[in-house]
């Protein structure tokens, strides 16, 4: 398709497993984001790519969380040993440049349970 | 990060009544974007503002960059039950920095 697409769209998982997200981001676009969203709540920033480097990872919550992009479009994010604090949806975004003057397009998450 | 601060944080309106919600920030912007986040889905952009001043129109919607750069708001009128959501603010000045207000809830009774 033509938006960014983003999976599973929901994962259920045990605490203290690994679990991995994936995100298609528009083609062409260089910056991609990801965000963390609980319920009810504002964005939270986690990570930028800008190609394949990540400038920016001052948002990652712990050394729990990683996330890696490869060939400049699909990025994961991996979180490790997870606890149950870590439930929210996951967003990723991309824009053509990362510009702040380019607006971000959302996919529509992965929704992340830990039981 | 750093969040925009966005009001109101709920709005419980009636079918038929017009809405405005505003965002502020302490720092100069040149970019307020304005995203309606449905429930289960991503935020999707409405408008894009770039310029001081700059009042924009999307259908029943309305935008405003304000003049001092550092605020902006929203006007939605003759609201109808699809307006239900969340609704974000988003600022930046020439860098990469997006930040987000933390939204405003809208229900529409009707």
């Amino acid at each position: 398709g033509a938006g960014v697409s983003q999976s599973p769209s929901n994962k259920v998982t045990e605490k203290g497993k690994d679990v991995e997200l994936r995100c298609d981001p528009i083609s062409g676009h260089t910056a991609l984001y990801w965000y963390r969203q609980s319920l009810g709540q504002g964005l939270e920033f986690l990570i930028y790519f800008q190609g394949n480097s990540a400038p920016d990872k001052s948002g990652l919550p712990s050394d729990r969380f990683s996330a890696e992009r490869t060939g400049g479009s699909v990025s994961t994010l991996t979180i490790q040993r997870t606890q149950q604090e870590d439930s929210a949806v996951y967003l990723c975004a991309s824009s053509l440049t990362p510009s702040g003057s380019r607006p971000q397009h959302f996919g529509d998450g992965t929704r992340l349970s830990i039981l | 990060g750093q969040q925009l601060n966005q009001s109101p944080q709920s709005m419980f309106i009636q079918e038929g009544e017009d809405v405005s919600m505003n965002c502020t920030s302490s720092s100069i912007f040149n970019t307020w974007l304005w995203y309606k986040q449905d429930p289960g889905e991503g935020p999707v952009l409405l408008i894009a503002l770039y310029k001081a001043g700059e009042l924009t129109s999307n259908g029943r919607l309305t935008a405003q960059f304000g003049t001092t750069r550092k605020d902006s708001f929203l006007n939605i009128s003759a609201s109808i039950p699809s307006d239900v959501g969340i609704y974000f603010c988003a600022g930046s000045y020439n860098n990469n920095d997006m930040r987000f207000g933390a939204g405003t809830r809208l229900t529409v009774k009707p």
